[in-house]
Order: C-alpha cells, then structure tokens, then sequence
C-alpha cells in the first residue's frame, strides 16, 4: 500500500535560517498527488500546499514544495524561518481512488529566536 | 474557511465503558475520513465514508469501533469498551466528492480528545 516517510521527527531552527522537511513516498500509482498540512497547537490541521505537475513548484505563505517523481519526494521548504512557523507539519500522499490520506508520522518544527 | 465540527472536545472514560463522539462535516462534503492522533503526532487513518457508506476502514475499527454516518450532516465514531491504547485525539475531516477530486483538499475539525483512565 501506500507510505510516506517523514524522516525527522524534530527540527530545531533558529529565526532567519532557511528551512527543509524532508518527505519522500512510496505508491504504486504513477500519478501521485502530495499535500503538507500543517497543526498548530490547539488548531485543527489544515492544509499548507498540495503538489502539482512532476517538477513543478508550488508555493503558499513563503513555503514551497516540488514534487520530483524521480525520486518520489515533496521537501517542504521556506527561505526564512519565523517564530510563528513552529508547528507540526505532515506529509501526505493522496490515494485517487478513495481520497484517503495516508499521512507520515510528522515533523515537528521548532523555531528559536 | 471549512468548518468540519466535532463534539465533545474533550471526554474521558474508565476503562471498560463506551464512548461516542461525533461529527458534522462540512456543508456538501460526501466523504469523512476519522483519523486518530496520537501524542500529537501520527495521524492513523482509522475509517472513510462516501455518501455516508463505509468504504475502507482498518481491522481495529471493525473489532472495537463503530461508526456510522446516518445523514450527510451528522456522523458518529464509538468505541465499544475502552482501552488506555484509545487515549487520543480523533480526528474528523471531510471533502467535496473523496476519490473523484484527485488534488481536493482535506478539512479538519479540532478533535475530540479522549483519555482513558
């Protein structure tokens, strides 16, 4: 079945750095469709950026994402960390024929001033 | 924004007793996905309804849970006799039509957080 794998449990920045959550996928689809929601303290998760074309980039309140099906990865990415960026954040892989979700186990970001 | 509402926000229950929570998906959404959180972290796919019909679901749900969707306006996840393992917070979300939207988007309510004692 479908898996995604968020390989850091925790991540610990310091303002102004940049920032890359690594999150790679396994489907046995050759279309794959990947989300990064993001769950705030006290907040329902919502929904950060989904992917678009293979190698397109797609952007959402300074974060991006580029799905590369080659290597079946959507990093999370943004080129300046804020204090308010900490979070949990999780990737996601979309299965066409349900809608389920599968999720990886999530990546905590924690930015430090 | 969505608004996907669950109730109770939070309950607690012994071990042994029954528990229900339920949720109200958004306004025309066809599928509800209930997800289970644990130590805010893993989000566990737990059962998914299309036009209020399960259609996929893990083995747990089917052993200890039951969860029904009797209107497209109110669904309802119960867990028979609980266990100190079901200590967590459960997720609701909905979306316009599940499978057909291939980049749809997900909404979730805030949760129900359950401890069992």
């Amino acid at each position: 079945g479908d898996s995604v794998t968020q390989k850091e449990g925790l991540v610990t920045l310091t303002e102004g750095l940049p920032v890359m959550l690594n999150c790679t996928y396994q489907t046995i689809y050759s279309n794959a469709f990947l989300f990064w929601y993001v769950h705030y303290l006290n907040e329902s998760p919502r929904l950060l950026l989904k992917s678009s074309t293979d190698n397109k980039r797609t952007e959402h309140q300074g974060f991006h994402a580029t799905l590369h099906k080659s290597s079946s990865s959507f990093h999370l990415q943004k080129s300046s960390a804020q204090l308010s960026d900490s979070a949990l954040y999780y990737c996601a892989l979309k299965d066409t024929n349900t809608g389920k979700l599968t999720f990886g186990d999530g990546t905590v970001l924690t930015v430090k001033p | 924004d969505a608004a996907v509402t669950q109730k109770p926000r939070y309950l607690i229950k012994m071990k042994g007793q029954e528990a229900e929570m339920k949720c109200i998906p958004e306004k025309g959404h066809t599928a509800v996905f209930w997800y289970q959180q644990k130590q805010s972290k893993e989000l566990k796919f737990l059962i998914y309804f299309q036009n209020q019909q399960p259609l996929d679901q893990i083995d747990m749900v089917k052993e200890r849970f039951s969860a029904v969707c009797p209107s497209s306006s109110l669904c309802s996840l119960g867990i028979r006799t609980c266990e100190a393992e079901d200590s967590a917070l459960y997720l609701c979300s909905s979306s316009q039509s599940g499978g057909q939207g291939s980049n749809e988007r997900l909404f979730f309510g805030h949760g129900t957080k359950l401890s069992v004692l």
